[in-house]
């Protein structure tokens, strides 16, 4: 069954360095996008991508962050300089109709 | 705005008992999904059962169904026969037809006792 992976599982950085998290989604999906979880609170949207653009982001998406498809295979989020409270659980999801979404199993990024 | 509230922030269950996890949503629209997601301690996000609104016949994934009250704006699980890898946080998503943010509630995590 096809799925959507997530690397690394797990990044361990310096807070003011630049983080890129990858994502492969399901082959035949359209629509991607990035949510994050801060540990013992809610999954909060970050990002929605469609066509080679982004298509809605929300607050918490500021200038810190950017997201990117190199190549017809891999969802890029990079955060450029990094804070502790980007600590958190980053998860990829996409969809290949606007109702459904497949989760990666997430990065954990810790800042120190 | 959308929300979507699970006011049990804990449950347990026995080990074969049926267990019922609640969420409510607010929404203006009248077309719209509805999911529920498992996330164990992997913290990986599971898609156990989803419910179109349009659908009046609550949604069934074996020992998981749905009661969906569309008037009421009320999405609960129930779970049957509960078993231990059901231990894991819950939670309540939504999201807009022809729309593709996902909302979640701040979940519900469930115990289940041997």
């Amino acid at each position: 069954e096809p799925e959507v992976t997530q690397t690394p599982s797990h990044q361990v950085t310096q807070m003011g360095q630049e983080v890129i998290l990858r994502c492969v989604p399901i082959s035949n999906h359209l629509y991607f996008y990035w949510y994050r979880q801060i540990l013992g609170q809610k999954v909060e949207f970050l990002v929605s991508f469609y066509n080679n653009e982004i298509s809605e982001k929300s607050e918490i998406f500021d200038d810190q962050f950017s997201v990117e498809r190199p190549d017809g295979s891999n969802f890029t989020l990079k955060i450029r300089s990094t804070k502790l409270e980007d600590s958190a659980m980053y998860f990829c999801a996409s969809s290949g109709y606007l109702n459904e979404q497949f989760f990666g199993p997430g990065t954990r990024l810790t800042v120190l | 705005a959308q929300t979507v509230t699970q006011s049990q922030p804990e449950m347990s269950v026995q080990e074969a008992e049926t267990v019922t996890l609640s969420c409510t949503y607010d929404t203006s629209e009248s077309d719209y999904y509805l999911f529920w997601y498992k996330q164990p301690p992997s913290r990986q996000m599971i898609l156990v059962i989803r419910q179109e609104a349009y659908k009046q016949q609550n949604a069934t994934e074996n020992r998981f169904s749905v009661n969906f009250q569309k008037a009421a704006k009320s999405f609960s699980l129930k779970i049957s026969d509960s078993q231990l890898g059901d231990a894991a946080m819950y939670f309540c998503a939504y999201t807009r037809y022809n729309f593709n943010k996902f909302y979640f509630g701040s979940g519900t995590k469930l115990n289940v006792k041997p």
